[in-house]
């Protein structure tokens, strides 16, 4: 059973407009939320994070939504860029953990 | 932003024979490293996660007697895959962190390997 789930394996958006990227989690306990952005060849590195505390965090052109009621998390990015294309990962853990559970990731391609 | 180094990226052995997988945190010590699988076009299974200086922790349904993992120090982690099997052909990667609550992870950048 998929703890974390991103439904849209991948996703097309036009430079300059928004990519907005989804994630759904069914475990209640998780407090802690990563995103991850991982180019071919190449391990996955940190892009934000949102704790259970707040509903958005902010960082630059990405910004993360957190709606608990609906265990449902999004990332913004404004505006989208040819360099944002890779597959992006949504991560959860339990009790501010590093043992990440990982959605299965969505590609961004950012046309220009 | 802290470095973590995974060794070899690509490694391709004939069936039987012992793979061993090196991830090593350059620029920070790292008290748990976690090892993951992936298969193409699904998420990243987390396989164990380990303590320096102590045994690692299986998930379920991931044989401990096959992969094999060594937190022998700070700074490195080994994973090491005995008597391949084509089955056992996958992605796998390798995360660190200092351990405190709340902190990101630093990846590896992965090894593919394929067994014939």
């Amino acid at each position: 059973d998929q703890q974390v789930k991103q439904n849209s394996p991948s996703l097309s958006v036009q430079e300059g407009r928004i990519s907005i990227l989804n994630c759904d989690y069914t475990n209640s306990m998780f407090d802690y939320f990563l995103w991850y952005k991982k180019y071919p060849a190449e391990g996955p590195t940190f892009l934000i994070s949102i704790s259970s505390i707040k509903d958005k965090n902010e960082d630059g052109r990405f910004t993360v939504f957190l709606n608990k009621s609906a265990k449902h998390l999004s990332l913004h990015i404004v505006p989208s860029q040819p360099g944002d294309s890779a597959v992006y990962f949504c991560a959860a853990s339990e009790n501010y953990g590093q043992n990440f559970v990982f959605g299965p990731g969505t590609r961004l391609s950012v046309l220009p | 932003g802290a470095v973590v180094s995974q060794h070899p990226s690509r490694v391709i052995c004939k069936s039987g024979t012992s793979v061993k997988i090196e991830c090593r945190s350059l620029d920070f010590q790292a008290t748990t490293m976690f090892w993951y699988r992936q298969f193409p076009k699904k998420s990243l299974m987390l396989m164990a996660t380990s303590n320096e200086g102590s045994k690692a922790t299986y998930e379920q349904g991931v044989e401990k007697d096959k992969f094999l993992i060594n937190h022998a120090s700070l700074t490195l982690s080994t994973l090491t895959v005995t008597s391949a099997h084509p089955e056992d052909s996958s992605f796998y990667i390798c995360s660190a962190g200092a351990g405190r609550v709340g902190e990101k992870l630093f990846f590896g950048s992965g090894t593919q390997l394929s067994v014939l």
